[in-house]
């Protein structure tokens, strides 16, 4: 059984980058099926997919039209965990962030994060 | 990508069945049978409930179903427990590795 734990800052300052991590236990981040999302959720967006990384012989990266310019998420395969950086936020990326894994499809998203309140604010 | 849409609010007695709606388009949900229905308590993360249409993952109880016919999915749940009471969320791929949701379904058990 996968389990997923999220760790980073609520609280963001406009212009700044957010940061956050997904430890993950029950599975490797280097399987070579599925892969490993972030999703966010706010009121005004309701549901959004963010992006995933995943390993197929070498890694790969796959990101939202939305996000594309800011977003990085990365893979670290000695802490067995991925990290999601958005760059130069605005109030409008004040969300719920959760971070999801898809397996066995990819086209799902099986196991969740216990979610991330950021607050993007001076 | 437009959300998808779904209503914003249904209702039923326990032992009741009701079904929930999912409207796309002929470019996400009537392409590809990647629909996948998500169940959502107050302040918690998201939960799979049904993905590729109609599978139901290991644990999910069988009143849970799924369908799709054209550009709409849907939900049913059977034999309503006041547990069901929750959001539900649907999403579809949408091709060019894109996913879209809906915008959610609030279930009031009678």
């Amino acid at each position: 059984q996968v389990q997923l734990q999220q760790s980073g800052p609520g609280l963001v300052k406009p212009s700044q980058t957010l940061s956050l991590t997904c430890d993950i236990s029950g599975d490797s981040v280097s399987r070579n099926t599925g892969a490993w999302n972030w999703v966010r959720q706010s009121p005004s967006r309701g549901l959004e997919w963010l992006g995933r990384t995943y390993y197929r012989s070498k890694w790969y990266h796959d990101y939202a039209v939305s996000v594309k310019s800011r977003i990085t998420i990365n893979p670290d395969t000695s802490k067995n965990q991925f990290s999601l950086q958005l760059n130069s936020v605005t109030p409008e990326d004040t969300a719920v962030y959760y971070c999801a894994a898809s397996m066995p499809s990819v086209y799902s998203f099986d196991y969740w994060g216990q979610g991330t309140l950021v607050t993007v604010s001076s | 990508q437009s959300a998808l849409t779904q209503p914003a609010s249904v209702s039923g007695s326990p032992g009741q069945s009701i079904t929930i709606s999912c409207t796309g388009t002929s470019s996400d949900v009537g392409s590809y049978d990647l629909v996948s229905w998500y169940q959502q308590y107050p302040g918690k993360a998201p939960k799979l409930m049904i993905s590729e249409v109609s599978k139901r993952p290991s644990g999910v109880s069988n009143r849970f179903s799924g369908s799709k016919s054209g550009n709409t999915a849907s939900l049913t749940i059977s034999g309503l427990q006041a547990e069901d009471e929750a959001d539900y969320y649907c999403c579809s791929y949408a091709g060019s590795t894109t996913w879209v949701f809906g915008g959610g379904t609030k279930l009031t058990v009678l």
